[in-house]
């Protein structure tokens, strides 16, 4: 059974550009949440997914964003980038959703903002 | 205030000995409580969930939670070097998942 599939791994960005990061959930998982991971704030929640709905959206400002598809693949976008914005993207699949905790998360997608 | 709160560590303990994690949250009506284990460089993955007070065991593993004290934690028993890795403590409130930062356990063999 594949598991969660992010891309790209690793990319390069300068202030002001704008990235878009993917998301290929475990067959079956209909949900989708999104996490940003950093040294100094840990594991924080961006927003979920759920058949193309958006659930629940963490405390972020509106350049992070997202969407699912309807085969549950899911992109979240960042514009107008900022340096802060340095951290590793994690994206969780879940059957049914991000409340019965049983997340499966991806290797994550590490931005680096110049 | 932070959400969910964990003692950062490092928590250290000697090979066989049991190793203790402990969790705080502020939202009292938070209803799913998880540990997730991450390794150095690797991505979290989900080792105990629970739901109600009390215990839960699987294995080496003991999760307690009483949800009066706001109150959540891992219990490892025989502890063994491959456990050694950063403990996440996650809390679920209205579909918001909220994880503490961490607390890292080294187990020395």
């Amino acid at each position: 059974k594949a598991g969660v599939t992010q891309t790209p791994r690793y990319l390069i960005k300068t202030r002001g550009q704008q990235v878009t990061l993917s998301c290929s959930p475990i067959s079956g998982h209909r949900s989708v949440s999104w996490y940003q991971q950093t040294p100094g704030q840990g594991l924080q929640f961006l927003f979920e997914y759920f058949s193309e709905t958006q659930r629940n959206k963490g405390n972020f400002p509106g350049r992070f964003s997202g969407r699912q598809f309807s085969n549950s693949r899911s992109e979240m976008n960042v514009s107008t980038l900022e340096l802060g914005d340095s951290a590793l993207y994690l994206c969780a699949s879940s059957r049914s959703g991000t409340d019965t905790g049983e997340l499966f998360f991806g290797e994550g997608s590490r931005l680096t903002v110049l | 205030q932070k959400e969910v709160e964990q003692n950062s560590g490092p928590l250290s303990v000697p090979e066989g000995a049991i190793a203790s994690l402990n969790c705080t949250y502020s939202d009292r009506g938070s209803q799913s409580f998880f540990w997730y284990r991450q390794y150095s460089g690797k991505s979290p993955e989900l080792i105990m969930s629970i739901y109600s007070n009390g215990d839960k065991e699987d294995g080496r593993f003991t999760a307690q939670l009483n949800k009066a004290s706001q109150y959540v934690s891992l219990l490892i028993r025989d502890s063994q070097p491959s456990d050694s890795a950063t403990y996440l403590c996650a809390v679920n409130y209205n579909n918001d998942m909220r994880f503490g930062a961490g607390t890292r356990l080294t187990v020395k063999p």
